[in-house]
């Protein structure tokens, strides 16, 4: 059973275009973090999101964290090629619980 | 600053040979992970360190093994590789603490034959 789903599992656009994914699940987390993957590289924080319904901008990147603390979405307007990569989101429940990761989204921005 | 460093960064091993994963942060951070990635797939746990002297079990531990001696270092024992062993391995480091950011090392590209 996969705690995290994330939608859609690949996405090809081109760039300009504006995009949103989708991290989902059943479980409330205390925090919420999303990650960006790099061919070849390991995975690097884009962001923490903590409070139901927090909003957090990074760029051209938006975040939002569910109000009940389940689910979360990525939007990213006017991509370009350097948003390409692999998108995870990453669940917290505190305390010494390792996070808990989607399968992550494959983007790939064609210029 | 190093953060997480590992090594090897590429080895070929054949079906039953043994090999040991390195991997050191240099950040003071209690908590420790190991990961595989499969090709086009998400992140899997393999076995955690909440802190020097203690291990767990994280979703796929057959077939390794860790110890943490140090802060430091978290090494990773393949015992017996198999081809289903094929994979990147990552290592990881954070502080304590439920949100804080998870750093993690360029990989460790394992192909067994």
């Amino acid at each position: 059973t996969q705690l995290l789903e994330q939608s859609p599992q690949f996405l090809s656009i081109q760039e300009g275009e504006n995009l949103t994914v989708y991290c989902n699940s059943s479980s409330v987390f205390s925090s919420l973090q999303w990650y960006r993957q790099e061919p070849g590289e390991g995975p690097v924080l884009l962001v923490t999101v903590v409070t139901g319904g927090e909003v957090k901008k990074l760029k051209r990147l938006t975040f939002q964290f569910g109000d009940a603390r389940k689910d979360s979405s990525l939007h990213i307007t006017a991509a370009q090629p350097g948003d390409t990569g692999l998108y995870l989101c990453a669940g917290a429940w505190g305390g010494n619980t390792p996070l808990v990761f989607g399968k992550g989204t494959r983007l790939s921005v064609i210029a | 600053n190093a953060g997480v460093t590992q090594t090897p960064k590429f080895r070929i091993l054949k079906i039953g040979q043994s090999m040991t994963l390195q991997c050191t942060q240099d950040m003071n951070h209690n908590y420790m992970y190991w990961y595989r990635q499969d090709p086009g797939m998400g992140l899997k746990l393999i076995y955690y360190s909440v802190g020097a002297g203690i291990t767990d079990k994280g979703e796929v531990p057959n077939g390794y093994n860790v110890s943490r001696s140090t802060t430091e270092d978290f090494p990773l024992r393949l015992e017996l590789a198999a081809p289903s062993q094929t994979s990147v391995y990552f290592c990881a480091s954070r502080e304590a603490g439920g949100s804080s950011e998870q750093y993690f090392g360029p990989g460790t590209r394992l192909t067994v034959t």
